[in-house]
């Protein structure tokens, strides 16, 4: 059975500081993808990671993947109040199953 | 497009009533999944579609739990009977053919009383 795990599962940062989430997970896969989520509102894909070493950018944040080491990266640069949100990697099994596995999400707060 | 459409957004039952939600998938994609959020268990796949046939239906609780895809553009989610440990989010998701992420309706929040 796939497992992702996320961590760390809550994160208080200050305004204008860097931090990574970090996105494990149990057998190969080389599909992964972000999604953020706002309280009580949908999943927003964020980024979609295809191949080994991809790496995807936006605004101030910045994902990548490496399938070696089954592990994928969140890093937030100089952080703002808007990045509050939970964030989500899920992972794919490929094949012809196009099942997503979620990890349990990132809860970040960004004060100011 | 509208996106994924899901109805009802909020969902009050007693314990032991039939609860039906709705999904109206994005249209021409082929995937449709239903998902479970809970605090305590995060988010579950429940079911998925593909060309509205059910292919993993491993993730749902138990029998007390029903869905169908009866065409491209609609997907039910039974409930029946309820009970107010199933009282969570609930999301719709579609994809299309293809390796491209899935895209998620604004969830059902159903609460068991």
């Amino acid at each position: 059975e796939l497992k992702v795990e996320q961590n760390p599962l809550f994160l208080s940062m200050q305004e204008g500081k860097n931090y990574t989430i970090y996105c494990n997970y149990s057998t190969t896969s080389d599909r992964l993808y972000w999604y953020r989520q706002d309280p009580g509102k949908s999943l927003e894909s964020l980024f979609v990671l295809l191949s080994n070493g991809a790496v995807k950018q936006e605004g101030r944040l910045m994902a990548s993947l490496d399938t070696k080491a089954r592990l994928s990266t969140l890093h937030i640069t100089a952080a703002v109040h808007d990045l509050s949100a939970t964030y989500f990697c899920a992972v794919e099994k490929g094949g012809s199953n196009y099942k997503l596995t979620f990890g349990k999400g990132t809860l970040l707060t960004v004060n100011p | 497009d509208a996106g994924v459409i899901q109805s009802p957004r909020h969902e009050v039952t007693e314990m032991g009533q039939e609860v039906t939600l709705r999904c109206k998938p994005i249209s021409g994609h082929n995937s449709l999944f239903w998902y479970r959020q809970t605090m305590m268990r995060g988010l579950e796949l429940l079911i998925y579609f593909n060309n509205n046939v059910p292919i993993d239906d491993s993730g749902m609780p138990e029998d007390r739990f029903s869905a169908k895809m009866p065409n491209a553009s609609f997907s039910t989610l039974k409930i029946q009977p309820s009970e107010p440990r199933d009282s969570a989010v609930y999301f719709c998701a579609s994809r299309p053919t293809g390796v491209t992420e899935a895209f998620f309706g604004q969830g059902t929040r159903l609460t068991v009383v």
